[in-house]
């Protein structure tokens, strides 16, 4: 069982909007603001898409943002595409303990 | 630009120790802050961070693989190998490489390498 909470698919048409859910606790999470979010396709490696909870690395659509409510992060893809069919996981750091911490990811579905 | 590249055995036996090599370039593992990590993913599961080791030779292990990992660097040949002990078959995982952006966040990972455990 992962460390933090995703639900295990989520599903939009195109052009709409989804937010992705990561609840974890306040040990990770609600502690830091070092939450990242990577896209996965089929066979490929992740790929990072949001990174200190609501930054964008370079070269990633400003479709993709990033926020937090208190043990609960969120990946919002606005505009959906095709191309976002992907699963995507969520990660904190979780002290100095734990260090690291994945979710157990999330399908979206374009319909 | 950053890449690196996993190597290592596509088959292990069951009590049999793995070990891993990450190859990269881009970057050094003696300049502050860079850290390079493992993080693995059964078929069909979720990721499942491994270890990581940094620039200063400081390393962090998952707690629940402490007892199994080893992770090393050889700055000279930019190289990271992590070694894992007692394989069984629920290791069988694609097993990635991953720069360190900052934290817990990786940037740029390998194309990952599939080992199965099985007799």
């Amino acid at each position: 069982q992962s460390a933090l909470t995703q639900p295990a698919s989520v599903s939009g048409s195109p052009g709409q909007s989804i937010t992705i859910s990561c609840t974890g606790t306040s040990s990770d999470v609600g502690s830091y603001n070092l939450v990242s979010w990577y896209q996965q396709h089929p066979g490929k490696a992740p790929k990072l898409m949001i990174y200190e909870g609501s930054k964008r690395p370079s070269g990633v659509s400003n479709r993709f943002s990033g926020s937090k409510s208190g043990n609960t992060a969120s990946l919002t893809i606005s505009g959906l595409q095709a191309e976002d069919e992907a699963d995507y996981y969520c990660c904190s750091y979780a002290g100095s303990r734990t260090f690291v911490v994945f979710g157990g990811g999330t399908k979206l579905t374009v319909l | 630009q950053i890449t690196l590249k996993e190597s290592g055995p596509t088959l292990v036996k069951p009590t049999q120790t793995l070990t891993l090599t990450c190859t990269f370039s881009g970057f050094s593992l003696s300049t502050s802050g860079v850290g390079v990590g493992w993080i693995r993913q059964p078929p069909g599961k979720a990721l499942e961070w491994l270890a990581l080791i940094f620039w200063d030779d400081d390393k962090w292990y998952s707690p629940s693989l402490k007892s199994r990992l080893t992770i090393t660097k050889d700055t000279s040949k930019n190289q990271v190998v992590l070694t894992m002990s007692n394989m069984d078959p629920v290791d069988t995982a694609t097993y990635y490489c991953a720069h360190r952006l900052s934290a817990a966040q990786f940037d740029y990972w390998g194309q990952g390498t599939l080992v199965t455990v099985s007799s």
